[in-house]
């Protein structure tokens, strides 16, 4: 089955600085979501981006569906970014499940 | 919010005991997903409704199950739980190949 990386595990920066969080994925995929899970568990929708890329305010996401990455871009950090950054995609043999990375742990100090 | 809604939101029950999650999707979706995740993991996936029929297992054990129903919204019941059951299971639902939108999960804790 397709793997799912993402890098790096963890992270941890002070509040205004700028992240790059990588997914790394090892076949083709019809379907890539990025959530951010926040320290209550929530998941929450960030992009969905199979290809492309597209920006929501602070954050922004690439994925270069060719050479098989998505990147999650996150400028002037603040506190409620802190929390698990996942990448889940979907592909051909999935059965239009996701499947998901071990995610990039965020810690923003104020 | 997403639009998905997930009852109850915590649950602690005891070993032995059997728990029904419930699931509502958004409004349009016929798919909806079940997810569990244990503590500090990625999720994995359990099962996949689609307008009533199951369309794909994963790593769902023998003594949980799950049911969709006409109105669209999921149960997945648990029983003879055991310790290493306590997780948060989430419910997702989309249309076919497109975005997945997740509940707020259900925390279960056995005791």
């Amino acid at each position: 089955g397709i793997q799912v990386e993402q890098s790096p595990p963890d992270l941890i920066l002070q509040e205004g600085a700028n992240s790059t969080l990588r997914c790394n994925f090892s076949d083709s995929v019809n379907n890539l979501q990025w959530f951010h899970q926040n320290p209550w568990g929530q998941l929450i929708n960030l992009f969905y981006i199979p290809s492309g890329t597209k920006q929501n305010g602070r954050l922004s996401a690439t994925t270069v569906a060719t050479e098989r990455y998505s990147l999650l871009y996150i400028s002037s950090s603040q506190t409620t970014d802190s929390g698990v950054y996942f990448c889940a995609v979907e592909y051909m043999d999935s059965n239009y499940q996701l499947i998901w990375g071990a995610g990039t742990k965020l810690i923003i100090k104020p | 919010d997403s639009g998905v809604t997930q009852t109850p939101k915590h649950l602690i029950t005891a070993t032995g005991q059997r728990v029904t999650l419930r699931c509502s999707p958004r409004s349009g979706d016929l798919s909806v997903y079940w997810y569990q995740q244990s503590l500090d993991q990625g999720l994995q996936f359990l099962i996949h409704y689609y307008n009533g029929e199951e369309r794909a297992k994963g790593n769902i054990l023998e003594r949980f199950s799950a049911q969709q129903f006409p109105d669209l919204h999921s149960e997945l019941n648990l029983s003879s739980l055991e310790l290493g059951d306590s997780a948060l299971y989430f419910c997702a639902s989309s249309e076919r190949l497109t975005e997945a939108f997740f509940g707020q999960g259900t925390r279960l804790t056995v005791v």
